[in-house]
């Protein structure tokens, strides 16, 4: 079985500024995904990136990008330039890459982030 | 626009009532998950439907049922609700890697 950890409940970021959340899983698998996905005050979970455990280069998007350590176990999400709107609680997903039935998510605890004026 | 609704947004139930938590996709989506989330608990799966009239556990399926009769709706069902049931409910489909969640219902059972 999976399991991923966020050692971080709660953090606290200055608007512009840089922050960066952890996460480490542990697995027995070669091929999966992992996934940082943010759930803002209005609930709706959305997809911040995907790292596929068999690329190398670490994944981005706009302000948003990862350092993913295959042999460590560690996938921390850095968010750049904070904004007022990126304040979410933030989960970090390991998923299984699976032929036939479906992919299933297994979800750390979160991370409630804050960004602040 | 991928689009998954959940029913309600709020539920107050009330110990030993049926429950049902509706989720709807329009995405044409073989694969539907219930998840439920507690504070410091994280998301955890409930129920998965890779087809109509198929599903499988996840990791906390006691006390929930599932239905799946057509391919675009996914019942999550509570037979006869307990306090420890209050939580948020979030609904989710998918093809693949991508998981599409809906907006969540927050279930309380008074």
């Amino acid at each position: 079985a999976q399991t991923v950890t966020q050692s971080q409940p709660e953090m606290s970021v200055q608007e512009a500024e840089t922050v960066t959340l952890s996460c480490t899983y542990d697995t027995s698998e070669n091929n999966y995904y992992l996934f940082w996905y943010k759930q803002p005050p209005s609930r709706q979970m959305i997809l911040v990136i995907r790292q596929e455990a068999y690329k190398q280069q670490n994944a981005t998007e706009n302000r948003f990008s990862v350092n993913f350590q295959k042999a460590a176990k560690s996938f921390s999400l850095k968010i750049s330039d904070s904004q007022l709107g990126d304040t979410a609680m933030y989960f970090c997903a390991f998923m299984k890459r699976n032929t036939g039935t479906a992919s299933k998510l297994t979800f750390g605890t979160g991370t409630r982030l804050q960004v602040t004026l | 626009d991928v689009k998954v609704t959940q029913s309600s947004r709020y539920l107050v139930k009330r110990t030993g009532e049926k429950v049902f938590l509706e989720c709807v996709q329009d995405m044409d989506h073989e694969n539907m998950f219930w998840y439920r989330q507690d504070p410091g608990l994280g998301l955890r799966l409930i129920y998965f439907s890779y087809d109509v009239k198929m599903k499988e556990k996840g990791d906390i399926p006691e006390g929930y049922s599932v239905s799946r009769e057509k391919k675009e709706r996914f019942s999550l069902i509570l037979e006869s609700a307990s306090t420890n049931q209050t939580s948020m409910y979030l609904c989710a489909s998918g093809e693949s890697y991508e998981q599409f969640f809906g907006p969540g219902t927050r279930l309380t059972v008074l």
